[in-house]
């Protein structure tokens, strides 16, 4: 079964400073992978997704993530952190086996210093 | 945004008793979902639906019952309430796949039950 694994529970960045989440996947095949955000208290918000072509994929906020085969890998990058950024940053994949079913990575929460 | 109303937002129950959560969505999306979050643990399937009245089991389904008599609705049950069920319950919805489409899920904006 497809797996993802976040490895960093908790990441702090100064504000204005560059951001790297790390994503790792378990998958056969090649992956549909997505990066979902949470504000506290909210639902699950779609940042960016990829399913094939072009290994850097752009998404909203200012978000972009690249995917690695040869590491397994799709990290989230933001070059410049905005205080706005703290939240809870999930990684995704998609489930092969049909109906639409996704597994989740355990998350890494962002906290902003200024 | 997507139209997901998830009731109750906020419960408090008793170890032993049955609750239901409802979903209700205006999108007319075939795909819904129940998501369960807990600290450390991220987002956990527990049960989803494919259609009406077709649904499957996820990977947290024991304790839990789901019904989709209706597109747009779809409950999920504790039929005798555990401390352990004590979570946020995300409901989620996904369209038919396409090429631009698959896999990308919409949420509501959860339920928090708290079962003493």
């Amino acid at each position: 079964a497809q797996s993802v694994t976040q490895p960093d529970i908790h990441i702090t960045v100064s504000e204005g400073a560059s951001l790297e989440l790390r994503c790792n996947y378990s998958y056969g095949a090649t992956p549909y992978l997505f990066w979902y955000v949470q504000s506290p208290g909210q639902g699950l918000q779609l940042l960016l997704k990829y399913f094939s072509g072009d290994t850097l994929v752009q998404g909203i906020k200012g978000f972009e993530a690249e995917f690695k085969r040869s590491q397994s890998s799709f990290n989230l990058r933001k070059p410049s952190v905005h205080w706005s950024d703290a939240a809870e940053y999930f990684c995704a994949v998609l489930d092969s086996g049909g109906y639409q079913k996704v597994t989740f990575g355990t998350g890494t929460k962002l906290q902003v210093i200024p | 945004d997507a139209g997901i109303t998830q009731s109750p937002r906020h419960k408090v129950t008793e170890t032993g008793t049955p609750v239901t959560l409802r979903c209700h969505q205006t999108e007319n999306h075939r795909y819904m979902y129940w998501y369960r979050q807990d600290p450390g643990h991220g987002l956990r399937l527990i049960h989803y639906s494919y259609g009406v009245k077709d649904t499957d089991k996820g990977e947290v389904s024991d304790g839990y019952s789901v019904s989709r008599s209706k597109t747009e609705d779809f409950l999920l049950t504790l039929e005798s309430a555990t401390s352990s069920q004590t979570s946020v319950y995300f409901c989620a919805i996904s369209e038919d796949p396409d090429r631009t489409n698959t896999g990308e899920l919409f949420f509501g904006e959860g339920s928090r039950l708290t079962v003493l």
